[in-house]
């Protein structure tokens, strides 16, 4: 049941483009965003519902391919404050039951 | 807005002591929290769902008279590890969900658990 996210980690320079993957064997209610720093707790950065409607912060943006059970987070030109893991969380299923079921993460590093 | 804290941020404790956490919503109403437990460079593993009110719903695998939780209100629900084992170190993180069309979580800052 757990998500599958690709790729494992990412290292980009200033101002590069990256794309994370996440991706369900199951149907999907929604998809969630986070990002992790080390020894800190997941921000939320997208939240993306069946149906399209989506709730996030301006300068993150993201895909939700309802029929694939896939998800994708852009992130463009990254600054090295992007630095962290990413996680996706899924809810599965026809209803909001607000189970996150998380993927294994996304290591994403940016350099100067 | 939406902020969660936890208490304590870290705890050392011996084992067969028992460890009580505690996660509050401290600007909104959370009609539900949930408990996870993350091992080092691992992700975060859902260890059950509490409702105010009612009984906690416990996640497979998670035994329910080892991690017993409470969620006294609508803005506090506390964790309580017994009889700790050093396998029981890890992170322990909440989040708190408040009522809406995106039910979104918001987390808390997490405690480091760890059992000598």
């Amino acid at each position: 049941q757990q998500p599958v996210q690709s790729p494992q980690a990412v290292i980009l320079r200033e101002g590069e483009d990256a794309v994370i993957n996440c991706s369900s064997s199951k149907a999907l209610y929604s998809v969630h965003w986070y990002r992790q720093k080390h020894g800190e707790a997941p921000v939320f950065l997208m939240i993306l519902l069946k149906g399209g409607e989506q709730k996030g912060h301006d300068k993150i943006s993201a895909s939700f391919n309802e029929k694939k059970q896939q998800s994708s987070l852009y992130l463009t030109a990254s600054q090295l404050s992007y630095s962290g893991t990413y996680f996706c969380g899924t809810v599965l299923g026809s209803s909001n039951t607000g189970k996150l079921i998380f993927g294994q993460g996304t290591t994403l590093q940016v350099k100067p | 807005g939406a902020v969660v804290s936890q208490h304590p941020s870290w705890v050392i404790c011996k084992s067969g002591t028992s460890v009580k956490i505690e996660c509050r919503s401290l600007d909104f109403q959370a009609t539900t929290m949930f408990w996870y437990r993350q091992f080092p460079k691992q992700s975060l593993m859902l260890m059950a769902t509490s409702n105010e009110g009612s009984k906690a719903t416990y996640e497979q695998g998670v035994e329910k008279d080892k991690f017993l939780i409470n969620h006294a209100s609508l803005t506090l629900s506390t964790l309580t590890v017994t009889s700790a084992h050093p396998e029981d170190s890890s992170f322990y993180i909440c989040s708190a969900s408040r009522d809406g069309d995106y039910n979104e979580q918001f987390f808390g800052p997490g405690t480091r658990l760890t059992v000598l």
